[in-house]
């Protein structure tokens, strides 16, 4: 069965650094993998996504994430943080063929910014 | 295009209640999934439908019930509510192509059960 870790349930960084997000995976198959933000009363919205494109995969204000077979990694990043990045991250798997459009997500990562 | 809607977005009942919560989909998907998000457990697949059929279904007990109508607006209900239940309901939808399309998150039912 397919699983995703997230390592780190808070992260705290401050104004302009980097921001490092963990997240590894584990599955048999090619994995298709998310990375969804969560803002406080909302749903989630969806940052980027890999499909076995790409390994390198830009997405939304200013994140990439990085997909590494060998690590069984997808590390989401941002160079820059700002004030406006605090929410909750989450990394998910889609289950492989026949698992249609199941997500498992990780327990998420609460991203705090601080001045 | 507008996005998931899902109704209510609030509701209390007491526990042995039934309660039924409603999504809206992107007009043109045909998928629905939805997830039950708690502190404890965090995000759970509920089950998915797609064109009015349960495709896919997650580990929950059969108090936890969905339809999916020919518009593609969807319902789950639970019955005999439980404290435990309550939670961040959250429907997503995308166009039923595959593993790689998008899921688009609404905002989320909160129900609280007491």
């Amino acid at each position: 069965a397919q699983s995703v870790t997230q390592l780190g349930s808070h992260v705290s960084v401050s104004e302009g650094a980097l921001v490092l997000l963990r997240c590894n995976y584990s599955s048999s198959v090619p994995p298709y993998l998310f990375w969804y933000v969560q803002y406080p009363n909302q749903g989630l919205q969806l940052l980027l996504k890999y499909t076995s494109a790409a390994t390198l995969v830009k997405g939304i204000n200013g994140f990439e994430a990085e997909f590494k077979k060998s690590e069984t990694s997808f590390h989401l990043t941002k160079p820059s943080a700002h004030m406006s990045d605090a929410a909750e991250y989450f990394c998910a798997v889609s289950e492989g063929p026949g698992g249609y459009n199941k997500l498992i997500f990780g327990a998420g990562t609460r991203l705090a910014v601080h001045p | 295009k507008a996005g998931v809607t899902q109704t209510p977005r609030y509701l209390i009942k007491t526990r042995g209640q039934q309660v039924t919560l409603s999504c809206s989909p992107i007009s043109g998907h045909r998928s629905v999934s939805w997830y039950q998000q708690t502190p404890g457990q965090g995000l759970q697949f509920l089950f998915e439908y797609f064109s009015e059929t349960q495709r896919n279904k997650g580990n929950f007990p059969g108090r936890f019930s969905g339809r999916q109508f020919s518009n593609s607006r969807s319902e789950m209900n639970v019955s005999t509510l439980e404290l435990g239940d309550s939670a961040l309901y959250l429907c997503a939808s995308n166009p039923g192509s595959g593993n790689k399309e998008t899921q688009y998150f609404g905002p989320g039912t909160r129900l609280l059960v007491l």
